[in-house]
């Protein structure tokens, strides 16, 4: 069955580190999201993208935030400076149609000391 | 209940029982999606229900709506150990999957 895949599983960073958490969302689907899990909270919504460029975003979602499609496959997550504060689960998803199911990865947990 | 603001329910349940948890919303929205998420695991898709829909059924799983009182709710019947998740509930208001989730039901169901 196809999957959405996550890498790195879990990467720790000293704050103010560039981090690039990466997905490689279903192969036919056409929309993509981030969401996150700050440990013992709700799953919060960052952003969506769509024909390479962003549909939504969050007002969490600011400027250190940006993503990126750079091949056919891949779906990247940047943090450029990071935070103690970013420190979550952030899932990956993806969907072929612009409402409905959303197939999440397993998640990217990252740790910032 | 899932709500906004209040702290997440916990279900501990026989094999076999039914588990009902409930969700609750404060806007309008354009479908209401159930998940299940293992511990440390992602979120796995379980039932859509759009606004216009008042009762869905997949396998064991019914999902009710009701829109005048902005509420959820997922009857999961017959349970099995395999049940055990937490289950979240999320609102698209804009039929866009700009998801709004809960907090989650952790349900156990003990063997």
């Amino acid at each position: 069955e196809p999957e959405v895949t996550q890498t790195p599983s879990h990467q720790v960073t000293q704050m103010g580190q560039e981090v690039i958490l990466r997905c490689v969302p279903i192969s036919n689907h056409l929309y993509f999201y981030w969401y996150r899990q700050i440990l013992g909270q709700k799953v919060e919504f960052l952003v969506s993208f769509y024909n390479n460029e962003i549909s939504e975003k969050s007002e969490i979602f600011d400027d250190q935030f940006s993503v990126e499609r750079p091949d056919g496959s891949n779906f990247t997550l940047k943090i450029r400076s990071t935070k103690l504060e970013d420190s979550a689960m952030y899932f990956c998803a993806s969907s072929e149609e612009v409402t409905g199911e959303l197939f999440f990865g397993e998640g990217s947990r990252l740790t910032v000391l | 209940s899932q709500q906004g603001e209040e702290d997440p329910q916990a279900l501990s349940i026989q094999e076999g029982e039914n588990a009902t948890m409930n969700c609750s919303y404060k806007t309008s929205i354009n479908n209401l999606q159930w998940y299940r998420q293992n511990s440390g695991r992602g979120l796995v898709h379980l039932i859509l229900i759009r606004s216009n829909e008042r009762e869905k059924h997949s396998g064991r799983l019914r999902v009710t709506l009701d829109t005048s009182k902005k509420s959820s709710s997922l009857l999961i019947t017959a349970s099995r150990a395999a049940d055990t998740a937490s289950y979240f509930c999320a609102t698209d208001a804009n039929g866009n999957n700009r998801l709004a989730f809960g907090k989650g039901n952790q349900v156990v169901v003990i063997p």
